[in-house]
């Protein structure tokens, strides 16, 4: 079983849908969770940065982590077609230790 | 916010020469820095922990006098691709921790892709 598991896609939704993202994993030592968006042939951007379980919003996006159940989340509202990108998790033992990635969904948000 | 700068973004190069890819953090120290490769339709990849000051550590797998790390000071880490080879071709991208920041945030390079012909 890999550390990270994250369906790769792709995922289409058409304009002001709400995405869901979702990612697990195995190692219960993570305790820094972040989601990334990675345009094509660009770097990854960080988007959310939680630390531990519960909820963090920032503006359109939500951010979960359900550490009980090994399973993080990341919510999009109001899809715009500037989202179409590939979304990556990531997670980490502490704040200096490098970070285990998901293999990224690719987003499709049709206008 | 804290900005990594990679350099080049794109590069070229013949098969059996050298190549040099640098990772600079413009307004923090980093004394720790990351490499990662990237195939596509892959997730990105740890290759090496890059310090400050010593020898890098390299994940199983990546071979160190292949991958040469050096991260002479707190602001910039290279990483050279020795004799590469088309197998090699990539997407390379670093990454460098801001001590400063919320829990040492990290913060990504814009990415070398890198094509061996």
């Amino acid at each position: 079983q890999k550390e990270v598991e994250q369906d790769p896609g792709p995922l289409s939704v058409p304009e002001g849908a709400i995405v869901s993202l979702n990612c697990t994993y195995s190692n219960s030592a993570f305790q820094y969770f972040m989601w990334y968006r990675q345009y094509s042939r660009k770097g990854p951007e960080l988007l959310m940065y939680t630390y531990s379980s519960g909820n963090k919003e920032d503006g359109r996006f939500t951010a979960q982590v359900d550490k009980s159940s090994k399973y993080i989340s990341l919510f999009i509202r109001d899809s715009q077609p500037s989202d179409s990108a590939t979304y990556l998790c990531a997670m980490s033992n502490s704040g200096n230790t490098p970070l285990v990635f998901g293999k990224g969904t690719r987003l499709s948000v049709i206008a | 916010g804290a900005v990594v700068s990679q350099h080049p973004s794109r590069v070229i190069c013949k098969s059996g020469t050298s190549v040099k890819i640098e990772c600079r953090s413009l307004d923090f120290q980093a004394t720790t820095m990351f490499w990662y490769r990237q195939f596509p339709k892959q997730s990105l990849m740890l290759m090496a922990t890059s310090n400050e000051g010593s020898k890098a550590t390299y994940e199983q797998g990546v071979e160190k006098d292949k991958f040469l790390i050096n991260h002479a000071s707190l602001t910039l880490s290279t990483l050279t691709v020795t004799s590469a080879h088309p197998e090699d071709s990539s997407f390379y991208i670093c990454s460098a921790e801001n001590p400063s920041s919320r829990d040492s945030e990290a913060f990504f390079g814009q990415g070398t892709r890198l094509t061996v012909v």
